[in-house]
């Protein structure tokens, strides 16, 4: 059981290059985030899919694409990197239901780097 | 989602307990307070969450004040590997628009001297 599983681990980007951040699940969750996380903030979301099929925008949408390919699997695009988007980027899964708790299980991270 | 406020960062000794304040003010009668902590280098990880009742778990204690304005997470032993940011994050289940999603603030980062 590997939980939620992110790759690459690390990249490196040109201005203006494009790449897909991709995140795996293998707990059966419906839903699923993608945060970023700047130096010594907190993370912050960027899109979310709450259900297999459907996508939403989080604080943080610009310049950013998303597409819940299927239950396990949540990918984030940048079409075309800019610097501001350094940054650690955070996959997360969970359960949801209406009055109910569930906890968000995070994966490893991504650290991108565009130059 | 409500805002809550954290101090910047903390100090404790190995092996005592920790005490971690929130302020969560303008809470709402259905919003649920969680805990998570981000140790270094890694994804946030689940801690501990209540609603009204205080809540203890094999990790932590949650500590909710009365009028709910307020709530503490206690470490009962702190030890090296919980030096990590804390994030106290508060979150409406029974709203209409339930997705799970986590709203972070800076959180409080604990160090933990030997």
């Amino acid at each position: 059981n590997a939980g939620v599983t992110q790759t690459p681990k690390f990249q490196v980007l040109k201005t203006g290059q494009s790449m897909t951040l991709q995140c795996a699940q293998d707990m059966n969750h419906n839903s699923m985030y993608w945060y970023r996380q700047d130096p010594g903030m907190g993370l912050r979301l960027i899109y979310y899919s709450a259900s297999e099929g459907t996508t939403d925008k989080g604080e943080v949408p610009n310049g950013y694409n998303v597409s819940r390919l299927n239950k396990r699997e949540f990918s984030l695009r940048l079409e075309s990197a800019a610097p501001s988007q350094t940054s650690v980027y955070f996959c997360a899964s969970s359960e949801i239901a209406a009055g109910q708790n569930y906890e968000q299980y995070f994966g490893p991270g991504t650290r991108l780097t565009v130059t | 989602d409500a805002k809550t406020t954290q101090p910047n960062s903390m100090e404790s000794n190995e092996e005592e307990p920790v005490h971690l304040p929130c302020n969560h003010s303008t809470i709402s009668g259905t919003d649920y307070i969680h805990w998570y902590r981000q140790l270094p280098s890694q994804g946030p990880e689940y801690v501990i969450h209540g609603l009204t009742s205080n809540v203890n778990n094999r990790m932590a204690s949650l500590a909710i004040a009365e009028d709910r304005k307020s709530s503490t997470l206690i470490l009962h032993r702190a030890t090296l590997r919980d030096a990590a940011v804390y994030y106290c994050i508060l979150r409406d289940y029974l709203g209409s628009s339930n997705t799970g999603k986590l709203i972070f603030g800076q959180g409080t980062t604990l160090q933990v001297k030997p």
